[in-house]
């Protein structure tokens, strides 16, 4: 069972455009939701974090929004960089528990110059 | 500094072997975390070590043995692998207070094949 799902497993953009990557979650328990990127042969790299107490969070050229009602978030990169290419993943926690992050399947974002 | 560090970065090993993947973090993080990666895949949770004392096993079978010598050593010991744990093997720390929410940082991994 995909407790965090990314649905898009690729996505092209040109450069200097926005880049939209999305994320819905089924387990109601997670409040705490992170992205990650990911080059090849490395380990992720912590982009940016959302808690449930917000619906919107902000660092630089990336924005994730959190909408829990929908269950769903989507992380926002503008402008989108060719050195962004990279793997993205989705996950998401329960702060009560034991800190276990739940990743989703990722989604490729290749941004064309 | 949010750095990582694992060795050895390619590991190649029979299944009779015995060999051990090492994790270091110098960011006074008291949780750390093993995870498994396959191609195309999410990382899956091994194990967590919280305040050096495995709080998380996830089912994982017994050729695997984490250690955690101290606070900013992890240690993944491997004993009759099978091809099929083939995999990127990657550690994770993080604060490990009660806080809400921690953020994992990652080590860049161990390629571990099993012939």
């Amino acid at each position: 069972d995909q407790q965090v799902k990314q649905n898009s497993p690729s996505l092209s953009v040109q450069e200097g455009r926005i880049s939209i990557l999305n994320c819905d979650y089924t387990n109601s328990m997670f409040d705490y939701f992170l992205w990650y990127k990911k080059y090849p042969a490395e380990g992720p790299t912590f982009l940016i974090s959302i808690s449930s107490i917000k619906d919107k969070n902000e660092d630089g050229r990336f924005t994730v929004f959190l909408n829990k009602s929908a269950k769903h978030l989507s992380l926002h990169i503008v402008p989108s960089q060719p050195g962004d290419s990279a793997v993205y993943f989705c996950a998401a926690m329960n702060s009560g528990g034991y800190q276990k992050v739940t990743f989703g399947i990722g989604t490729k974002l290749q941004v064309i110059p | 500094d949010t750095e990582v560090t694992q060795t050895p970065k390619h590991l190649v090993m029979g299944m009779t072997n015995k060999k051990s993947l090492k994790c270091e973090q110098h960011m006074g993080h008291r949780a750390m975390y093993w995870y498994k990666q396959k191609a195309k895949k999410p990382p899956e949770l091994m194990f967590v070590y919280s305040y050096e004392k495995l709080s998380i096993n996830e089912s994982v079978p017994s050729r695997f043995s984490p250690e955690c010598p101290n606070s900013s050593l992890l240690n993944l010991h491997l004993h009759a692998l099978q091809p099929e744990d083939s995999a990127l093997y990657l550690c994770a720390s993080s604060h490990g207070g009660q806080g809400f929410g921690e953020t994992q940082y990652f080590g860049p991994g161990t390629r571990l094949l099993v012939l």
